[in-house]
């Protein structure tokens, strides 16, 4: 049972290039969801998916687009980098949101942009 | 929208002490309030939550007040440790989704 993982744990992109990165999680969770970090800022939501089939914007939404592949996996996709996206990003999963929705962390990509 | 304020942004104790770390909220309609440590490098990991019908829980040396009226809720540590120290987030659970506090970085004296 590995949890939520996420893939790369590093990445370093030029300005203009684009990447994906991946999250799955196999805990037969319902929602899933995509926070930067960055120093002194906490964590901020990027964009979730309540359940399958749905996603929806979060508080930092711009520059990024989300795909919920299936139950298991959502990946979170930079059409054209910018410096500002240079972050710690991290997926995270519950189970439902109207039950505590205690949140499961993956290991959080670091990424560069330069 | 949804916003969380967390103070102190840093605190130190000695070892032994006592630490608070006190947030409030603004979404009457949240219902449920995490709290998140995160060791350097690494993930953050729940350490105990506590639902709105609840105004304390504990967990040996943890423990989380729940003031709805206020709208505050406060992480206690008592006795620290050394392995005590990271970053502390509170959290608050609304609909769909959970906010985060700005993290309080804890440093343990030995």
């Amino acid at each position: 049972n590995a949890g939520v993982t996420q893939t790369p744990k590093f990445q370093v992109l030029k300005t203009g290039q684009s990447m994906t990165l991946q999250c799955a999680q196999d805990m037969n969770h319902n929602s899933m969801y995509w926070y930067r970090q960055d120093p002194g800022m906490g964590l901020r939501l990027i964009y979730y998916s309540a359940s399958e089939g749905t996603t929806d914007k979060g508080e930092v939404p711009n520059g990024y687009n989300v795909s919920r592949l299936n139950k298991r996996e959502f990946s979170l996709r930079l059409e054209s980098a910018a410096p500002s996206q240079t972050s710690v990003y991290f997926c995270a999963s519950s189970a439902t949101w109207d039950r505590g929705n205690t949140q499961y962390f993956g290991p959080g990509t670091r990424l560069t942009v330069l | 929208g949804e916003n969380v304020e967390q103070h102190p942004s840093t605190l130190s104790v000695q070892e032994g002490d006592s630490a608070v770390i006190k947030c409030t909220y603004s979404d009457s309609a949240s219902n449920y309030f995490p709290w998140y440590k995160q060791e350097l490098g690494k993930r953050p990991q729940l350490i105990i939550d506590i639902r709105s019908n609840v105004g304390e829980k504990k967990d040996q040396r943890i423990a989380v007040t729940l003031n709805k009226t206020a709208k505050h809720f406060s992480l206690h540590i008592t006795e620290t440790q050394p392995e005590d120290s990271a970053v502390y987030f509170c959290a608050e659970g609304g609909y769909q989704k959970v906010t985060f506090g700005t993290g309080t970085k804890l440093q343990v004296i030995p």
